[in-house]
């Protein structure tokens, strides 16, 4: 049963374009909600997580939007640069990043 | 970078042989995870350890055993190798200080054939 589902699970955007990668969760005791970002052949990196007691967290071009009643959150990546691509893994967990759950993934490309 | 190893980085095996991968951290870190990843799938949870011989199954754990003897050392064991085990396995530590973030491994790459 897999507690975090991510969507879409590919996603080709413009150079300069908006990439949105959305999640859903079932378990409203999860309360941190990370997002990992992972090149080819590597491991997966952290980006930016964020917390249920903030809407929305911004780091750079980074933004991660939360929806407590929803049960959903996203990752916005504004001007989106080739650099960019990449595997990029939501993430939920009961206790601050321990035993994290995650989603199926979604391959971002950014094209030139 | 955080300072893991992952041992082999790349193995093929048959079915049916015994394989042992090997994460070791610099970090002393309490906390260790070892994670698969396929096509499909994302990243599953198979065992994690919250100590020296303190360890619990995670989401996917049938077929897999760990042991961690020592802190820098957290093993991976497939008493019996399958095809459905082929597999890029991460091992993640976490920080002491409970920040939340897992720094991940470069990967072991498995394939059983």
């Amino acid at each position: 049963q897999q507690q975090v589902k991510q969507s879409p699970q590919s996603l080709i955007v413009q150079k300069g374009g908006i990439s949105i990668i959305n999640c859903a969760y079932e378990n409203t005791a999860f309360d941190y909600f990370p997002w990992y970002q992972q090149f080819p052949g590597k491991g997966p990196a952290l980006l930016i997580a964020i917390r249920p007691d903030v809407s929305e967290k911004k780091e750079g071009r980074f933004t991660i939007s939360f929806n407590k009643s929803a049960k959903q959150f996203s990752l916005h990546i504004m001007d989106s640069q080739p650099g960019d691509s990449a595997t990029y893994f939501c993430a939920a967990s009961l206790n601050s990043g321990y035993a994290l759950n995650f989603g199926k993934g979604t391959s971002l490309l950014v094209t030139p | 970078d955080a300072g893991i190893t992952q041992s082999p980085r790349h193995k093929v095996t048959e079915t049916g042989t015994p394989v042992t991968l090997r994460c070791h951290q610099t970090e002393n870190h309490r906390y260790m995870y070892w994670y698969r990843q396929d096509p499909g799938h994302g990243l599953r949870l198979i065992h994690y350890s919250y100590g020296v011989k303190d360890t619990d199954k995670g989401e996917v754990s049938d077929g897999y055993s760990v042991s961690r003897s020592k802190t820098e050392d957290f093993l991976l064991t497939l008493e019996s190798a399958t095809s459905s085990q082929t597999s890029v396995y991460f091992c993640a530590i976490t920080p002491d200080s409970n920040t939340g973030e897992l720094f991940f491994g470069e990967g072991s790459r498995l394939t059983v054939l």
